[in-house]
């Protein structure tokens, strides 16, 4: 069993439409959890974390922590074509210097 | 502001040549790690480092060496290439350990490596 999964997708919407994007873990010593953003041949960027459980929102941005379930989502409303991209969870022990990364979710906002 | 920077961008290796990937930032960031991503497989930690002399092994570190000699530069070599690293290499840095408030993450644009 991997550590963290993600499913690869490809996930395909139309704009405007409310995203979920999803991963679940097997170690429960994990803290931080994070989801990271990648265009198309760039490098990934940061877009949100969180510590332990709960919700945290940033803008159309939503990311949960359900540490009794071992299960993270980043909700994406009113999603704009912009918002295309791979979308990596990761996760990492508290002070660790390794985060898991999950598989990447490949998503397309259709016009 | 550069950041994280990394050459070649792109690169065909003959089975049993070296390279090295190079990768500098500015960002006066004491962490610097190694990644490679394949399709469908999220990002593998190779190498890191928390300071300048200080490295240490990730998840995939066979058939890769690193050096730390400046808080800047963290190359990575890749000695008698295989077919199995062929991948996309990222470079990243952190101001703080990864798994805190403050371990954002910054990478590089990538290396994409092809080994025939």
């Amino acid at each position: 069993q991997k550590e963290v999964e993600q499913d690869p997708g490809p996930l395909s919407v139309p704009e405007g439409a409310i995203v979920s994007l999803n991963c679940t873990y097997s170690n429960s010593a994990f803290q931080y959890f994070m989801w990271y953003r990648q265009y198309s041949r760039k490098g990934p960027e940061l877009l949100m974390y969180t510590y332990s459980s709960g919700n945290k929102e940033d803008g159309r941005f939503t990311a949960q922590v359900d540490k009794s379930s071992k299960y993270i989502s980043l909700f994406i409303r009113d999603s704009q074509p912009s918002d295309s991209a791979t979308y990596l969870c990761a996760m990492g022990i508290q002070g660790a210097q390794k985060l898991v990364f999950g598989q990447g979710t490949r998503l397309t906002i259709n016009p | 502001n550069a950041g994280v920077t990394q050459t070649p961008k792109f690169r065909i290796l003959k089975i049993g040549q070296s390279m090295t990937l190079q990768c500098t930032q500015d960002m006066n960031h004491n962490y610097m790690y190694w990644y490679r991503q394949d399709p469908g497989m999220g990002l593998k930690l190779i190498y890191y480092s928390v300071g300048a002399g200080i490295t240490d092994k990730g998840e995939v570190p066979n058939g890769y060496n690193v050096s730390r000699s400046t808080t800047e530069d963290f190359p990575l070599r890749l000695e008698l290439a295989a077919p199995s690293q062929t991948s996309v290499y990222f470079c990243a840095s952190s101001y703080a350990r990864v798994a805190s408030n403050t371990g954002e993450l910054f990478f590089g644009e990538g290396s994409r490596l092809t080994v025939l």
